[in-house]
C-alpha cells in the first residue's frame, strides 16, 4: 500500500476553517484518496474522498494537488463536534490501510 | 436507514475461551470487513465478505474465522483466546459491488470492546 504523511496533530478555534494536510509522494494513478475521521468511543466515520478533482460534500472539502502527491482535508467552520482522530488513506484495494492519523482539537 | 450494528458492546473474556461477535449491515449492503483496533497496533484489517464468501484476508492467525449469513450479517469468531486479544473490534458495510472496493465508501459500526483477563 502507497504511504500517507500527516501531521501528529492540529489545533484550532470554533468556527474557524481547519486545514489538514496530507503527503503521499508514491500515489499511483488509480488510488483513491480517502479521509475517515474517528471521535472518542466511536467507530471510524467517512468523511469525503476523490481521485484527481477536488471534492465538496456537507461535511468538508478535499483539495487535491494537480501531481496527486499531497492532497488537504478542508473543515470550513471548526465545531467542538470535529474533534476527532483523521485519517488520510490512499485506496488501492478492498481494505483501508489505517495509519496514526491527526489529532484535531478544537477549542471553544 | 439503521446503521451498522454491533453487538454486543462490550465483553469480558478469559485466556483460552473463544467469542464471537456479531454484526449486522446497513440494508442494501453485501460486503462486510473487520477490523481490530489497538493502542500499539492502531487499526488493523482482519477479512472482508461478500456474498457469504470470504474474499479478503488480512494478516492474523487461523485463531481469528468469520462467516456471512445470506442475508449478509456476520459473525466473527477468535477461539484460544489470548491477552493480546484484547482490543476494540469494528465492523464495516459497504455495497461491494467493486471487487477492489477503492471508489465506495465503508460504514462502520460502534464496535465492540472485548477484554481478555
Amino acid at each position: 500500500d502507497a504511504k500517507t504523511t500527516q501531521p501528529n496533530s492540529m489545533e484550532s478555534n470554533e468556527e474557524e476553517p481547519v486545514h489538514l494536510p496530507c503527503n503521499h509522494s508514491t500515489i499511483s494513478g488509480t488510488d483513491y484518496i480517502h479521509w475517515y475521521r474517528q471521535l472518542p468511543s466511536q467507530g471510524p466515520e467517512y468523511v469525503i474522498h476523490g481521485l484527481t478533482s477536488n471534492v465538496n460534500n456537507r461535511m468538508a472539502s478535499l483539495a487535491i494537488a494537480e501531481d496527486r502527491k499531497s492532497s488537504t482535508l478542508i473543515l470550513h467552520r471548526a465545531t467542538l463536534r470535529d474533534a476527532a482522530v483523521y485519517y488520510c488513506i490512499l485506496r488501492d484495494d478492498y481494505k483501508l490501510s489505517f495509519g496514526a492519523g491527526t489529532t484535531v482539537t478544537v477549542r471553544a | 436507514k439503521a446503521g451498522v450494528t454491533q453487538t454486543p458492546r462490550y465483553l469480558i473474556k478469559t485466556r483460552g475461551q473463544q467469542v464471537t461477535l456479531s454484526c449486522s449491515p446497513i440494508s442494501g449492503h453485501r460486503s462486510v470487513s473487520w477490523y481490530q483496533q489497538t493502542p500499539g497496533q492502531g487499526l488493523q484489517f482482519l477479512f472482508e465478505y461478500f456474498s457469504e464468501t470470504q474474499r479478503n484476508k488480512g494478516n492474523f492467525p487461523g485463531r481469528f474465522s468469520g462467516r456471512q449469513f445470506s442475508n449478509s450479517r456476520s459473525e466473527m469468531n477468535v477461539s484460544t483466546l489470548e491477552l493480546g486479544d484484547s482490543a476494540l473490534y469494528l465492523c464495516a458495510s459497504s455495497f461491494g459491488g467493486d471487487s477492489l472496493g477503492t471508489n465506495e465508501k465503508l460504514f462502520f459500526g460502534s464496535g465492540t470492546q472485548l477484554s481478555v483477563l
